[in-house]
């Protein structure tokens, strides 16, 4: 069964500390692997994309890896700010099947 | 340049009723994707739309329907509507009809209500 699992649920940290959000994986045929962002009662934003041939991606203070072989994909961010507070929301996409998998997401809060 | 948007933003109905929601994809954009997020869960793909056709769909029962129009846009439609149904609807659009590397961008999402 493909599935998308992320972890920890929530996590709590303060501003301009780093923080490590998990993504574990169980799709195949594997396409590629997307982080978002989504605000309170907003729309996803991309942060990252990442097919099987890339281990890394950044997009400033976002660096997204990627373990093909072990299924798995970290999101880091670095220097939190207040504006970081957001779930990250892990999605993986099947080769033909054209269907996308998400995860539960990770809940962001970063406190002042 | 103007983002996806969608209405309506919040949608009340009871169970039984039909709901019609829609969205406008980003300016050529020719791809449409509609999402289900209810509350405490994960994103759920519904329908993918592009150029006219159904693309492909989630795991959702036929009542889940809808289309997508000359200009882009898209409605989605929900018959015979349940208590389970009341989730925040979200649309999305891309340029490409790719499972490649295509950005969706999505909208604010209409949150609907089934008493």
């Amino acid at each position: 069964k493909n599935q998308v699992e992320q972890s920890p649920q929530s996590l709590i940290i303060l501003e301009g500390k780093n923080c490590t959000l998990q993504c574990n994986y169980t799709v195949s045929p594997f396409s590629n692997l997307r982080w978002y962002k989504q605000d309170t009662g907003r729309g996803p934003v991309s942060l990252t994309i990442m097919t099987f041939s890339e281990n890394t991606k950044s997009n400033g203070r976002y660096t997204a890896t990627l373990d093909a072989d072990t299924k798995q994909s970290s999101l880091h961010i670095t220097a939190s700010q207040l504006s970081d507070s957001a779930s990250y929301i892990c999605v993986v996409s099947s080769t033909g099947t054209y269907k996308y998998i998400f995860g539960t997401g990770t809940r962001l809060k970063v406190l002042a | 340049e103007a983002g996806v948007t969608q209405s309506p933003t919040h949608l009340i109905k009871t169970r039984g009723q039909q709901a019609t929601l829609r969205c406008s994809p980003i300016s050529g954009h020719t791809s449409v994707y509609w999402y289900q997020q209810a509350l405490g869960l994960g994103l759920q793909f519904l329908l993918w739309y592009d150029e006219g056709e159904e693309r492909n769909r989630g795991n959702f029962p036929p009542r889940f329907s809808g289309r997508q129009f000359p200009n882009y846009s898209s409605e989605l439609n929900v018959n015979a509507l349940e208590l389970e149904d009341s989730a925040l609807y979200l649309c999305a659009s891309s340029l490409i009809a790719s499972i490649g590397t295509d950005t969706q961008y999505f909208g604010p999402g209409t949150r609907l209500t089934v008493l």
